[in-house]
């Protein structure tokens, strides 16, 4: 049973508009969430992350938004740009060293 | 900058081959991992270390084992392979015993096993 969800395989969006990936988890134990950005032929990239005891963090064009009592996250990306088109895994740290990742979005970007 | 290198990037095995997957970490990390990607599936933990000659089974140890005789090298190996064993392998390495933010996973460029 998948712990953490990403429900939307894939999601198109325009250049210069926001991109909005979803992330539901199921374990309450999570206490620190992360996404990685993967293009194909290379290994996934970190790219933010948020403590569980945030509802908000912005680094740069990228925010991430938690909802603990909806066991909800999202990562917002505004602008978009082409070069954000990627796989974007949400991955939740269960305890010390483990993730569990979800199954992926692709997002594309259209110019 | 942080390189996790993964010695083959495609192979291809015949079914009931043993089959090694290399990783090679060039910045003194304690952690090494391996995992798998499947479409719709995600990345799923197989096996980790700690330390060498350290390992810990992950979510999906069946049908693999690992080895870790020096800090820079993991190893991923198929006893047996199987057809569903083909797979996207990605091996990870992060220098802490615990992950934050400033010390994430960081990736290899994966290895693509089909087995036929």
């Amino acid at each position: 049973d998948q712990q953490v969800k990403q429900n939307s395989p894939s999601l198109s969006v325009q250049e210069g508009r926001i991109s909005i990936l979803n992330c539901d988890y199921t374990n309450s134990m999570f206490d620190y969430f992360l996404w990685y950005k993967k293009y194909p032929a290379e290994g996934p990239t970190f790219l933010i992350s948020i403590s569980s005891i945030k509802d908000k963090n912005e680094d740069g064009r990228f925010t991430v938004f938690l909802n603990k009592s909806a066991k909800h996250l999202s990562l917002h990306i505004v602008p978009s740009q082409p070069g954000d088109s990627a796989v974007y895994f949400c991955a939740a740290r269960e305890y010390g060293n483990k993730l569990v990742f979800g199954a992926g979005t692709i997002l594309r970007v259209k110019s | 900058d942080v390189k996790v290198t993964q010695s083959s990037r495609y192979l291809v095995k015949r079914t009931g081959e043993k089959v090694f997957l290399e990783c090679v970490q060039d910045m003194d990390h304690e952690n090494m991992f391996w995992y798998r990607q499947d479409p719709g599936l995600g990345l799923r933990l197989i096996y980790f270390s700690y330390d060498v000659k350290m390992k810990e089974k992950g979510d999906i140890p069946e049908g693999y084992s690992v080895s870790r005789e020096k800090k820079e090298r993991f190893s991923l190996i198929l006893e047996s392979a199987s057809t569903n064993q083909t797979s996207m392998y990605l091996c990870a390495s992060s220098p802490t015993p615990t992950l934050s933010y400033n010390s994430p996973l960081h990736f290899g460029n994966g290895t693509r096993l089909t087995v036929t």
